[in-house]
Order: C-alpha cells, then sequence, then structure tokens
C-alpha cells in the first residue's frame, strides 16, 4: 500500500515555510524524500532509516516519528528553486512505493 | 560516472504497435524498478527485477506488459499492442542493494500512442 501524503498542493512566497506529511497504514522501516520538477526525474533528497531521525539538505529537513509511521518534511525560508513536486517513499522487501506527491509552488 | 540511461527519451506509437523501453542501471547497480507516471499524478509502481530475476512484478498489467533484466544488457520494458491508455512517461531507477538507499532515477521515455 502506498504511503498517504498532505497537502496535495503547497502554494508559498519566498521566504516561507511549509510542512508536507507522509503517513503509511503500513510498519515503517525507512523513509525517502524526493523532488521533481516539471518534466525532469525525481531527484533525491533524503533518507530516514531510524525512529525518531532528523535530517537536513540546505533548508529542507525531515523527522520520522517510526510509531506514528509518519515522516514531515519541512521547508525553511523557501526560495523559487523549491518549486516542484515532493515524493515520499516507502520501502518493503526491495520494493518502493511513493505517495501521490505534494506540489509546492513557491511565487517571488 | 553515468547515471541511469533511459531510452528512447520519446517514442511514439500508433495503437496496436509494441514499444520497448530500455534502461541501464548505474554501474554496479544491480536493482532495477519500472514505474509509470501519468500527466500530474505519482509514481506507480511497476515491477522490480535484479539480474535475471523478476522480484516483484504486482504493479504490472497482466496482459500485454512484460519486463526483463537479462545478464549482459539493458533492462527493457515491453508493451504490447498499445492502446491510448498506455500514453505516459515510464521512469526506471536502480540501487545498489534492496533494502536501503536511494534509487537513482533515469529521465523517463515519454510514451505517446496515436
Amino acid at each position: 500500500q502506498q504511503p498517504v501524503q498532505s497537502p496535495q498542493a503547497v502554494i508559498l512566497r519566498e521566504g516561507e515555510d511549509a510542512v508536507i506529511n507522509c503517513s503509511s497504514s503500513k510498519a515503517l522501516y525507512s523513509v525517502h524524500w524526493y523532488r521533481q520538477k516539471h518534466g525532469e526525474a525525481p531527484v533525491f533528497l533524503m533518507i530516514l532509516l531510524k525512529g525518531g531521525e532528523q535530517k537536513g539538505h540546505e533548508k529542507i529537513s525531515a523527522s520520522f516519528n517510526e510509531k506514528k509511521q509518519q515522516s514531515s518534511l519541512y521547508l525553511t525560508a523557501s526560495q523559487l528553486s523549491y518549486s516542484g513536486t515532493y515524493f515520499c517513499g516507502t520501502r518493503n522487501a526491495g520494493k518502493s512505493t511513493f505517495g501521490d506527491g505534494t506540489t509546492l509552488t513557491v511565487k517571488p | 560516472n553515468a547515471g541511469v540511461m533511459q531510452n528512447p527519451r520519446h517514442l511514439v506509437r500508433r495503437r496496436g504497435q509494441e514499444a520497448r523501453l530500455r534502461c541501464s542501471p548505474m554501474k554496479g547497480h544491480s536493482h532495477v524498478y519500472w514505474y509509470r507516471q501519468l500527466p500530474e499524478e505519482g509514481l506507480k509502481f511497476m515491477v522490480y527485477l535484479q539480474k535475471e530475476n523478476i522480484i516483484d512484478e504486482s504493479g504490472m498489467p497482466k496482459e500485454r506488459f512484460s519486463a526483463e533484466f537479462p545478464k549482459e544488457g539493458p533492462s527493457i520494458l515491453r508493451i504490447q499492442q498499445v492502446v491510448r491508455g498506455d500514453s505516459a512517461a515510464y521512469f526506471c531507477a536502480s540501487s545498489p542493494g534492496s533494502d536501503t538507499g536511494e534509487l537513482f532515477f533515469g529521465e523517463g521515455s515519454r510514451l505517446t500512442v496515436l
């Protein structure tokens, strides 16, 4: 079963913050996040392997709560380049499934 | 170090023809995944392969679609007797292992069925 993402879409002004959530009905052992710009391939952002782990990449960070089977992606002081669709993915027995994505639009 | 290579990047077929999409994983990667993406939609898992083996094909339509990853050469996703609903972007990804680590995606093959 694929993870569920929320919200479906977010519109921000440059400098504003956003949070994207990802949850699963199945036990999560790892969560990975990708960003895809229109017409391009998804690009890896980060992977979280342990419950409660937080990681960061520039001004983008993420948390992973294994007990709640949830992960959140935090985008701080968003830049125009952050625009795109963000996918969370989970792996089970090697198979990776993705949520439906959250489209982030950052306006000047 | 070349990334995941997919070809063709764009393919146009008429209804009833066959489409063959190729994917060469990154060097050293023996795990390949195929995903389908319709416009403005998410990445839908199709199949997961290791060299010469199909590990999970639960996302593949039962008819007309097949995938292989031979010992030598690229992985191939084959769609027989294409229909308009097959029009989509097909992404291939590879990884060195099965349980952890990121997936490296190719640029995708965009299939248009007329």
